[in-house]
């Protein structure tokens, strides 16, 4: 079964800096991977996606994420976090077969002005 | 358009009673989903539809029932409510492949 990991319940970031959420999976073969975003109160939505064209895959509001084969790793960036970014990301993986998601535990932003 | 709607956004109940949420979609989409998020954020897949046939459906207590009269629509009937029921339900679709899915916006359910 496929599985998803989230390092990092909690981040922390200063308004202006780097934001870097991690996500592994385990997959012998590579899956499509998803980041969704939660704000509070809110349904979750696509922040981007990896179908297997460009590793880098740009999404929203000025996120990213890098798809690293060999690390099995699909992290999410943005170079300077703003305050609207605070809220809870999800990494989610799907399997090239079947319907069914691997969400990851989430993990929650905040950025401290 | 809400590409997908969920009904009732909020619903408080007491302990014992039978309650439904109901989800639409309008995308065209053939499957379906329910979702559990609880306290903690964690996100539990409950049961997938696809084109009105169930086809995933995880280990939940057989309080919870689903319906899918049609394949735009998937229904969560909840019998006999119990306080570990206290969650967000969420519904969502899916084209497949590698389309993502598209969330509702939720029913937050409080069981007193």
């Amino acid at each position: 079964a496929q599985s998803v990991t989230q390092l990092g319940s909690h981040v922390s970031v200063s308004e202006g800096a780097l934001v870097l959420l991690r996500c592994n999976y385990s997959s012998s073969v590579p899956p499509y991977l998803f980041w969704y975003v939660q704000y509070p109160n809110q349904g979750l939505q696509l922040l981007l996606k990896y179908t297997s064209a460009a590793t880098l895959v740009k999404g929203i509001n000025g996120f990213e994420a890098e798809f690293k084969k060999s690390e099995t790793s699909f992290h999410l960036t943005k170079p300077s976090a703003h305050m609207s970014d605070a809220a809870e990301y999800f990494c989610a993986v799907r399997p090239n077969t079947g319907n069914q998601f691997y969400f990851g535990t989430g993990t929650s932003l905040t950025v401290i002005p | 358009d809400t590409a997908v709607s969920q009904t009732p956004k909020y619903l408080v109940t007491q302990m014992g009673n039978d309650k439904s949420i109901k989800c639409e979609q309008n995308l065209g989409h053939d499957t379906m989903y329910w979702y559990k998020q609880d306290s903690k954020k964690f996100l539990k897949i409950m049961f997938s539809y696809n084109n009105k046939e169930l086809i995933i459906n995880e280990t939940v207590p057989n309080r919870f029932s689903p319906k899918s009269p049609d394949k735009a629509h998937l229904n969560l009937h909840i019998n006999s409510l119990e306080l570990g029921d206290s969650a967000v339900y969420f519904c969502a679709s899916s084209q497949g492949g590698p389309y993502g899915y598209t969330f509702g916006s939720g029913t937050r359910l409080t069981v007193v």
